[in-house]
């Protein structure tokens, strides 16, 4: 079992909005990650938690705000968003023993 | 230099080619190398992990070059359903994985 989930699955929000996006996985992976794509672009490293801490930020801005509450769940904190930061909003584990990293379907983010 | 470059794409191809992509990396004390496979509008899926000493999954193989900082995956025997983005993905320091730009392959009948 490799799922990842991530709610909600689309998201449109004014640029004063303050929203969160989820992610939850029930493997007991060590590491999650927080990705950002843009339309024909490959996803872009923003934050990774390893064993809930945070281990790596990518010099993300701080409307972004990365929180990691347990070892299943992450969350990204989202607040005066522009409308450039729209884009599908990506969140992967990586198992205990290994490097691979599986992904969630995304969070399609549209900031108006 | 990106840290992760890949052919641009696109690359099209008949059903029944076979067909390579290249990769290569600038941080030689990466040590974990992996394909994705992306589908329009859908998340990255782990096609097969890259091992030294170069390994297959079915139709796919995939070698690696530590010396020359490169990783190529070949697909024999091209299906309709192989047309995605193809993902090389590099992992530079622990817990840190990295893109390549991504080339993408259609296959035609």
């Amino acid at each position: 079992d490799t799922e990842v989930t991530q709610t909600p699955k689309h998201l449109v929000m004014g640029m004063t909005n303050k929203k969160s996006l989820k992610c939850e996985q029930h493997m007991g992976h060590r590491a999650m990650y927080w990705y950002k794509q843009k339309a024909k672009k490959p996803p872009e490293l923003m934050f990774v938690y390893s064993y809930e801490k945070l281990s790596i930020n990518e010099s993300v801005p701080s409307r972004f705000s990365p929180e990691c509450p347990n070892s299943s769940l992450l969350n990204l904190h989202l607040h005066a968003l522009q409308p450039e930061d729209s884009a599908l909003y990506l969140c992967a584990s990586t198992p205990r023993e290994k490097n691979e990293a599986f992904f969630g379907q995304g969070t399609r983010l549209t900031v108006v | 230099r990106k840290e992760v470059e890949q052919d641009p794409g696109p690359f099209n191809v008949p059903e029944g080619a076979t067909v390579a992509f290249n990769c290569t990396y600038s941080n030689s004390a990466s040590q974990s190398f992996f394909w994705y496979r992306q589908d329009c509008r859908k998340e990255p899926k782990l096609l097969m992990s890259v091992y030294s000493s170069g390994n297959e999954d079915g139709r796919f193989t995939a070698q690696l070059n530590r010396a020359s900082q490169y990783i190529s995956l070949l697909i024999r025997d091209s299906k309709l359903s192989d047309s995605a983005t193809y993902l090389c993905v590099v992992n530079p320091e622990f817990d840190k994985l990295i893109f390549g730009t991504g080339t993408r392959l259609q296959v035609f009948p």
